[in-house]
């Protein structure tokens, strides 16, 4: 069965940058893209960017452009998501999802990683 | 980009109908006829519910639908249930190739 399991919640410093995982199982890892999506307390989810664990080309939002790295290792089926700079509006649930082709829905979550900017 | 403009509450007695609308532009919703539609209970992951602006994934209640008309995208839902309360959110990819969310539309069963 299919299955995205995410590392564990983190505490930082504004400033700081957080490295998340996401270790896929069940498929075939460079069959399908990977996008990041957090979501704030309270708040909406917010689409982060996304890689094609293949070609490892990606595709980040504007307002992550400069900050975000996304990357993969093929060899272990996970893929990361680094974020520079951290703010303390950047405290939110990090979660990975799986997509099919280009513009195909989120099929299947990760758990969702909490990450907590605090002084 | 812009989030997708959707009406922050919504409520219905057991039984009834509602519709929720998702409001983009020319160059998100009405650009492509990829518009999903998400349904969250507090603490877990988004669950798809409508996918390409009428789909539903094996498994979803036929009770949930979906349309298109333009710039807005609208899910229903009928036969509502004590079930169906939670935060629902729709999406779209757009003609620069990303994709953004709805703001969110809280769903009440009274």
């Amino acid at each position: 069965q299919v299955h995205l399991m995410q590392s564990g919640a983190e505490v930082k410093k504004p400033g700081a940058s957080v490295k998340v995982s996401c270790k896929a199982s069940g498929y075939t890892f460079t069959g399908y893209y990977i996008h990041w999506v957090r979501q704030a307390p309270g708040q909406g989810p917010e689409w982060m960017g996304r890689i094609n664990p293949d070609s490892s080309a990606t595709n980040y939002a504007e307002r992550f452009q400069g900050r975000v790295t996304m990357t993969r290792d093929t060899s272990i089926s996970t893929a990361y998501m680094e974020l520079s700079r951290l703010i303390f509006d950047d405290t939110a649930v990090y979660y990975c999802a799986r997509v099919k082709v280009g513009t195909s829905p989120f099929d299947y979550w990760g758990q969702g990683t909490l990450v907590t900017v605090s002084s | 980009q812009s989030a997708l403009t959707q009406p922050a509450s919504v409520s219905g007695s057991p039984g009834q109908s509602i519709t929720i609308s998702c409001t983009g532009t020319s160059s998100d919703v009405g650009y492509y006829n990829y518009v999903s539609w998400y349904q969250q209970h507090p603490g877990k992951a988004p669950k798809l519910m409508i996918y390409d602006v009428s789909n539903r994934p094996s498994g979803v209640s036929n009770r949930f639908s979906g349309s298109k008309s333009g710039n807005t995208a609208s899910l229903t839902i009928s036969g509502l249930q004590a079930e169906d309360e939670a935060d629902y959110y729709c999406t779209s990819y757009t003609s620069s190739d990303t994709l953004v969310f709805g703001g969110g539309t809280k769903l009440t069963v009274l």
